[in-house]
């Protein structure tokens, strides 16, 4: 089945350490996107990547890292600089940039 | 400053009643309008809309766009307990897609 896949679906950090999120698809997608959610808040973008060894920072890129060495897969790293990262992160990817983009599942991270 | 904004924010309803979600825009180089289900995790794609004036529909449910007034409405019928859901707009110009906060929809057996 092809689709977007992301891991874990629930993860819990402490304050101060890094932790990075899986996103993964096999529908031979070129785009791929991440998003925040927050209650209230229309989905935020974060970074996306239009081509494979490429990215660009989106609206609140501050405190993230991505990386996009595979076509498959676009982890996301939340890192100890990101001042609120309790959240639920949304990955998508695209056929194309610019293209109507499909959802993956999900991650709702919570730092205690 | 480009924005979407949706409303209600919020909304209550009973199985059987239709319902209309509003969706306005000021996006700089509009290209397209996309309707989006969330329940509890990812969201789903329901519609893409470009042209003014053409209705898409999909069972129950049925959207149009206003490129004039710079609206979409998404409209539900006969809505179901399966229909409680936030419903996403997002509107994409050529350089990203813009969300809306979402409507929340809660049908009510």
């Amino acid at each position: 089945d092809g689709g977007i896949t992301q891991s874990p679906k629930y993860l819990f950090r402490k304050e101060g350490q890094n932790v990075t999120l899986s996103c993964e698809q096999n529908l031979n997608h070129d785009a791929m996107y991440w998003y925040r959610q927050d209650p209230g808040q229309g989905l935020r973008l974060i970074y996306y990547s239009q081509i494979v060894n490429d990215f660009q920072k989106g609206d609140i890129a501050e405190g993230y890292s991505v990386s996009r060495e595979k076509k498959e897969s676009f982890p996301l790293t939340v890192t100890s600089a990101q001042k609120n990262p309790t959240a639920f992160y949304l990955c998508a990817s695209s056929q194309y940039w610019r293209d109507t983009q499909y959802f993956g599942p999900g991650t709702r991270l919570t730092v205690l | 400053e480009d924005k979407v904004v949706q409303s209600p924010l919020s909304l209550v309803v009973h199985e059987g009643d239709t319902v209309t979600l509003n969706c306005s825009y000021e996006v700089t180089n509009f290209r397209s309008l996309l309707w989006y289900k969330q329940e509890k995790k990812a969201p789903t794609f329901l519609f893409m809309l470009t042209s003014s004036g053409i209705e898409k529909k999909s069972g129950r449910l049925s959207s149009i766009l206003d490129k004039k007034e710079l609206f979409s409405i998404l409209n539900i019928t006969a809505t179901q307990t399966g229909d409680s859901a936030i419903y996403l707009c997002a509107v994409y110009n050529f350089n990203k897609f813009y969300f809306g906060s979402g409507t929340k929809l809660n049908v009510k057996p």
